[in-house]
């Protein structure tokens, strides 16, 4: 079956300290993959997408960066966090027009 | 580029009653809809999605969704609402490889 995993689940992490958000994916070949940004009380932004091994589209200009260095990972990262990285962020995955299926997210506070 | 908005950012209903929770789109070509539910501190399940053929959708948990292309929308509708329906909701449309969400719409239900 398709399964993604999204780790951690929370993370705490101090002003101008590193990131690194893992997210894979089972039982497909060749997804899209997407990092989505939901900050408090609002809605989700898309931030990048993936449609193959190393190519990355970035929607919002930001603190972050995403890598895919295999099919099925991708990877968000900063390498100096602010204040406005906290947010809860969720790894999704597509395969064509067959619908999204979204991980169970990590809530991110950055202190 | 698509977008989506949904006009009401929070709705109280009381048990037992019906519910609409509206959403309208823009795109140049024929949408892909859908209708996400996030429950607090979780991560997101699809309740439906419209691609094509009949334009009344339904879909998980006793919900349906109209696409209304006249209008531009695409409306989420329950006749009997639960307390357990109490979440956000979000409308998105997909386009480009990638999926653009609304909002939300907190829905609050009075006992």
């Amino acid at each position: 079956s398709q399964t993604i995993h999204q780790w951690p689940a929370t993370l705490v992490q101090p002003v101008g300290s590193p990131l690194s958000l893992e997210c894979t994916v089972e039982g497909t070949s060749n997804p899209n993959l997407y990092w989505y940004r939901q900050a408090a009380g609002r809605g989700l932004q898309l931030l990048f997408y993936s449609v193959g091994i190393g190519q990355i589209s970035s929607e919002v200009p930001q603190n972050l960066s995403a890598s895919r260095p295999q099919d099925r990972q991708f990877i968000l990262s900063s390498k100096k966090l602010l204040l406005s990285d906290s947010g809860f962020y969720l790894c999704a995955w597509s395969v064509r027009e067959g619908g999204y299926t979204f991980g169970s997210g990590t809530r991110l506070t950055v202190v | 580029a698509q977008s989506v908005t949904q006009p009401d950012i929070h709705i109280t209903v009381s048990e037992g009653a019906s519910l609409e929770l509206r959403c309208n789109y823009s795109y140049g070509a024929t949408p892909y809809l859908f209708w996400y539910v996030q429950s607090p501190g979780q991560g997101l399940q699809l309740l439906l999605k419209y691609f094509s053929g009949d334009t009344l959708v339904q879909g998980i948990k006793g919900f349906e969704a109209e696409f209304k292309r006249s209008q531009s929308s695409f409306n989420l509708r329950k006749p009997s609402v639960h307390w357990s329906d109490a979440a956000e909701y979000f409308c998105a449309i997909q386009g480009a490889q990638k999926l653009v969400f609304g909002q939300g719409t907190r829905l609050t239900i009075n006992p």
